[in-house]
């Protein structure tokens, strides 16, 4: 069965730390990666990856993604308080078909 | 601005009683998409179309309807809401291309059943 699994499911920080988010996924017929970011209103779009070791940086939040070991990682260095929010990443297979993982909910304290 | 524009924000029905979420876009995108989200949940797609070809996902209720009139509209109807299905509605669009397939947001219709 086609999965997306994200870890930790929460984390609290404090402003400054870098946090590391993790995606893995098993998805047939796999097409791209996506990460959003999500607070109290829809998700906004972060980064979407196709292709391995090819980091998309914005900002101080990058990613990556590895397709022979099925994975991606979120980095956030010198987190803010404005980085609170639940981090969703979504996979894209099959045409317009996507699956996201349940997230992971980051709390950033002053 | 171009946009996704969901309509109501919040939207109280009661069991059994039929009720209708609309999306539109400013966007002129071919592609729009129907999630259900509940509390601490992913989104979940229910059905998407691509232009007026419409994709119903398999565990997708009966109970849940979608109608595309056009491009820029979408609408979400529920038949027979049960307690359950009270979730967060988001409406999303998008314009694959090879190289981005991004999808917009709107900004969710907040469904409560009584």
């Amino acid at each position: 069965e086609d999965k997306v699994v994200q870890s930790p499911l929460s984390l609290v920080v404090h402003e400054g730390d870098t946090v590391t988010l993790n995606c893995s996924y098993e998805v047939t017929n796999f097409r791209s990666l996506l990460w959003y970011k999500q607070e109290k209103k829809a998700p906004t779009f972060l980064f979407m990856l196709t292709s391995s070791g090819i980091e998309k940086k914005s900002g101080r939040l990058s990613s990556i993604l590895d397709k022979k070991e099925l994975f991606s990682i979120l980095n956030i260095t010198a987190t803010q308080t404005g980085d609170s929010a639940i981090y969703l990443c979504a996979v894209q297979f099959t045409g317009n078909q996507f699956y996201f993982g349940t997230g992971t909910s980051l709390t950033v304290i002053p | 601005d171009a946009m996704v524009i969901q309509n109501p924000r919040y939207q109280v029905t009661q069991f059994g009683k039929p009720v209708t979420l609309s999306c539109s876009q400013t966007l002129n995108h071919n592609v729009m998409y129907w999630y259900q989200q509940k509390s601490s949940q992913a989104p979940k797609l229910l059905f998407h179309y691509y232009d007026k070809d419409f994709n119903n996902e398999a565990d997708t209720p009966d109970n849940f309807q979608s109608r595309r009139p056009n491009t820029s509209f979408c609408f979400l109807d529920i038949r027979s809401p049960g307690l359950g299905d009270a979730a967060m509605y988001l409406c999303a669009t998008s314009s694959p291309t090879w190289y981005s397939y991004e999808q917009y947001f709107g900004p969710g219709t907040r469904l409560t059943v009584t």
